[in-house]
């Protein structure tokens, strides 16, 4: 059971937009940055989005963040075959004293 | 261009140890804080371990918590993972990844190396 809730699944067609949920609590994304990690299968995590909403260099601008009190957004438009992904929130956890991931959210694009 | 190398990972007993190493280069190692994190076979990621630039100050998920230690040699540009009393629930990829500063611990990771699976089963 992870810290962080995310929806284990979304999907959308492509050109679509879709949204991916992360919830959490005031321990942890309230008062947090949050970030988000692309997973293709097979490979690495690769880092999308850091401090709430901003993009790595070379990270398009179809994708986006955003938070509000206790939830974080990940937002991708345009969506395309190769966004089909693994898709986590992660931030830090004070009461904890530990980073929180979560559960990771498969984007299908259809 | 940054470069993260694990190795180490492999089969072991349980209740055995092992230590993973993370080579890193294309950067000032020692500016930057650095985590493992971990993924079991079909599974989501875990956070694992982190620690600061200078190796000062380190942070445990409580799952791995006096059994795992982190570690760094700045003169070597290499992480290490010790990792003592494993068990079956320890079996996944493991992966260190570099922090964006030299004293946050926070997963915010701009760089992962490609992993190295530890399998732990008699």
């Amino acid at each position: 059971q992870s810290v962080l809730t995310q929806p284990p699944s979304v999907s959308a067609a492509p050109g679509q937009k879709v949204t991916i949920s992360c919830s959490g609590s005031s321990s942890n994304i309230e008062n947090n940055y949050v970030s988000w990690y692309q997973q293709l299968p097979g490979t690495a995590p690769k880092l999308l989005i850091y401090d709430d909403n901003k993009r790595p260099s070379g990270i398009p601008d179809r994708f986006s963040g955003s938070k509000s009190g206790t939830s974080a957004t990940l937002g991708i438009t345009g969506l395309q075959t190769g966004d089909e992904a693994d898709y986590y929130c992660a931030t830090w956890d004070p009461s904890l004293s530990a980073g929180v991931f979560g559960g990771g959210t498969k984007l299908t694009v259809l | 261009e940054v470069q993260l190398v694990e190795s180490g990972g492999g089969l072991v007993q349980p209740g055995g140890s092992l230590r993973l190493s993370c080579a890193a280069s294309g950067f000032t190692f020692s500016s930057y804080a650095m985590s493992w994190v971990r993924q079991a076979p079909g599974k989501g990621l875990e956070w694992v371990s982190a620690i600061t630039g200078s190796g000062g100050r380190t942070d445990n998920a409580d799952s791995v918590k006096g059994r795992f230690t982190i570690s760094r040699d700045n003169s070597k540009n290499t992480l290490y993972l010790q990792m003592n009393s494993l068990r079956a629930e320890d079996t996944a990829v493991y992966f260190c990844a570099k922090g964006t500063n030299i004293v946050g611990l926070t997963p915010r990771l701009d760089y992962w190396g490609q992993g190295t699976l530890v399998t732990v089963s008699s």
